[in-house]
């Protein structure tokens, strides 16, 4: 079963406008963490925020910010006031576990246009 | 500034070959991935070490081995290229704490033919 899943393979949003990219998980462990990566069209992996899951506040980072709800097992990206440059790939990540050794889960990614 | 180096950016292999990728990292990261990632099935863990001379089976192993005999270095290996090994791989690294994030090769993009 698929541990991450964004289900938005595309999404579109006016420059200037906010955008929710979407995320839901599957674990059985008590503690992991979730993040977010922004892949441009050059390739490169840009981190963007992450969601601790015993972290009771919402994580922020500028522009971005995290929608954290446990309970349905979700983890959407929010980017407020969209620019062209945000327009890219977007991948949410999770790890599980707490020890040394937990691997690292990727979704599927979704491709965000800004369009002007 | 932080690095991590994948050998080749774009290499061309005949069906059958052994293939070395070959990641290196300057950060003493205890933790270090690799990854292959094809259009429309994101990025599929191949192999993990959370250690050196440790490793760890990921989701897609078939076909592959690495190898992690320094701190800094984590190879991936094929034994005998095929084509559905056609992919672009990225290698990534991080320490060993639950909130740390990945840091990424610029990728390798194989093609077998």
């Amino acid at each position: 079963a698929q541990k991450i899943t964004q289900t938005q393979p595309g999404m579109f949003v006016q420059e200037k406008e906010a955008v929710t990219l979407d995320c839901t998980y599957d674990t059985s462990d008590q503690s992991y963490g979730l993040f977010w990566y922004k892949q441009p069209s050059s390739g490169e992996m840009i981190f963007l925020i992450y969601q601790g899951s015993y972290d009771e506040q919402n994580a922020t980072e500028g522009r971005y910010s995290l929608n954290f709800q446990k309970a349905r097992k979700s983890a959407n990206l929010v980017i407020s006031a969209s620019q062209l440059g945000d327009s890219a790939m977007y991948f949410c990540a999770m790890r599980e576990g707490s020890t040394n050794a937990g691997k690292s889960t990727f979704g599927d990614g979704t491709t965000l246009t800004v369009k002007p | 500034d932080v690095k991590v180096t994948q050998s080749s950016r774009y290499l061309v292999k005949r069906t059958g070959e052994k293939v070395f990728l070959e990641c290196v990292q300057d950060m003493d990261h205890e933790n270090m991935f690799w990854y292959r990632q094809d259009p429309g099935l994101g990025l599929r863990l191949i192999y993990f070490s959370y250690d050196v001379k440790m490793k760890e089976k990921g989701d897609i192993p078939e076909g592959y081995s690495v190898s992690r005999e320094k701190k800094e270095r984590f190879s991936l290996i094929l034994e005998s290229a095929s084509t559905n090994q056609t992919s672009m791989y990225l290698c990534a690294s991080r320490l060993a704490r639950a909130n740390e994030k990945l840091f990424f090769g610029s990728g390798t993009q194989l093609s077998v033919l």
